[in-house]
C-alpha cells in the first residue's frame, strides 16, 4: 500500500490559518470517514488530533479542524501558535482492512 | 487511563528477529479496541506494521506481512511483534498504540489511535 501524500512542509505567522492537505484513493481516504490525523513534536510520540474526518477527542484545541471532499482529508489550525510546531500525519482505514499514514508535514510557525 | 509501555531489546543483530512487547495498564487488553504497532525510522515519518484484537484476529501491512506477527497474551495483559529477518531498514523507534474501537449492532466504529506508548528505539546492527 502507497503512503498518502501530504505537502513537506506547511508555514505560517502566528495567529494565521493554515491547511495541510492528505491525498489518498477511492480505497483509502475516500471510501472510508476514518481519516484520523496526529501531531508529532520532536522525539516524542504521536498525539491524536482528530478522528473520523472531523472529530476532536476531549482536550484538543477547538483550533483545529478537519474534513474531506473526495480522496483528499484537511487539517486546519486556526490562531496559529509557537507550540502548533510540529509534524503531523493523516492516517486512513483501507479497502484491505489495514491503515495506511500520510508521508508527514513539517508545520512551521514563523 | 489507559496506558502502555514497550519493552524489549534495544540491538539486534542483521537476519535476526526483532521482538518487542507493549505492556497494557490502566485497562484490560480484552476491551473491544485493536492494539497496534508503529514505527519510525530515523528522520522518516510513519510506518504502521498492524495490529490485534483480544480474539487474535490480525491485521499486517501487506508491505511486512511475510516477517511479522503479532500475538496477545490476555493473561499477562499485552501484545508482541516479532519481525524477522531484519536488516538496517528495520533500525527504527517502534511504538505501540491503542485503536479506539467499538461495536454497535453488529457495526464497527474506529475512533483513531488514542492511546501510545512512549515508543523504544531498535537498531539493526552487528
Amino acid at each position: 500500500q502507497s503512503a498518502l501524500t501530504q505537502p513537506a512542509s506547511v508555514s505560517g505567522s502566528p495567529g494565521q490559518s493554515i491547511t495541510i492537505s492528505c491525498t489518498g484513493t477511492s480505497s483509502d481516504v475516500g471510501g472510508y470517514n476514518y481519516v484520523s490525523w496526529y501531531q508529532q513534536h520532536s522525539g516524542k510520540a504521536p498525539k491524536l488530533m482528530i478522528y473520523d474526518v472531523s472529530n476532536r477527542p476531549s482536550g484538543v484545541s477547538n483550533r483545529f479542524s478537519g474534513s474531506k471532499s473526495g480522496n483528499t482529508a484537511s487539517l486546519t489550525i486556526s490562531g496559529l501558535q509557537a507550540e502548533d510546531e510540529a509534524d503531523y500525519y493523516c492516517s486512513s482505514y483501507t479497502s484491505s482492512s489495514t491503515r495506511v499514514f500520510g508521508t508527514g508535514t513539517k508545520v512551521t510557525v514563523l | 487511563q489507559v496506558q502502555l509501555q514497550e519493552s524489549g531489546p534495544g540491538l539486534v543483530k542483521p537476519s535476526g528477529t526483532l521482538s518487542l512487547t507493549c505492556a497494557v495498564s490502566g485497562g484490560s487488553i480484552s476491551s473491544s479496541n485493536w492494539w497496534s504497532w508503529v514505527r519510525q525510522p530515523p528522520g522518516k515519518g510513519l510506518e504502521w506494521i498492524g495490529e490485534i484484537y483480544h480474539s487474535g484476529s490480525t491485521n499486517y501491512n501487506p508491505s511486512l506481512k511475510s516477517r511479522v506477527t503479532i500475538s496477545v497474551d490476555k493473561s499477562k495483559n499485552q501484545f508482541s511483534l516479532k519481525l524477522s529477518s531484519v536488516t538496517a531498514a528495520d533500525t527504527a523507534v517502534y511504538y505501540c498504540a491503542r485503536v479506539n474501537h467499538e461495536v454497535v449492532s453488529a457495526a464497527n466504529y474506529y475512533y483513531g489511535m488514542d492511546v501510545w506508548g512512549q515508543g523504544t528505539t531498535v537498531t539493526v546492527s552487528s
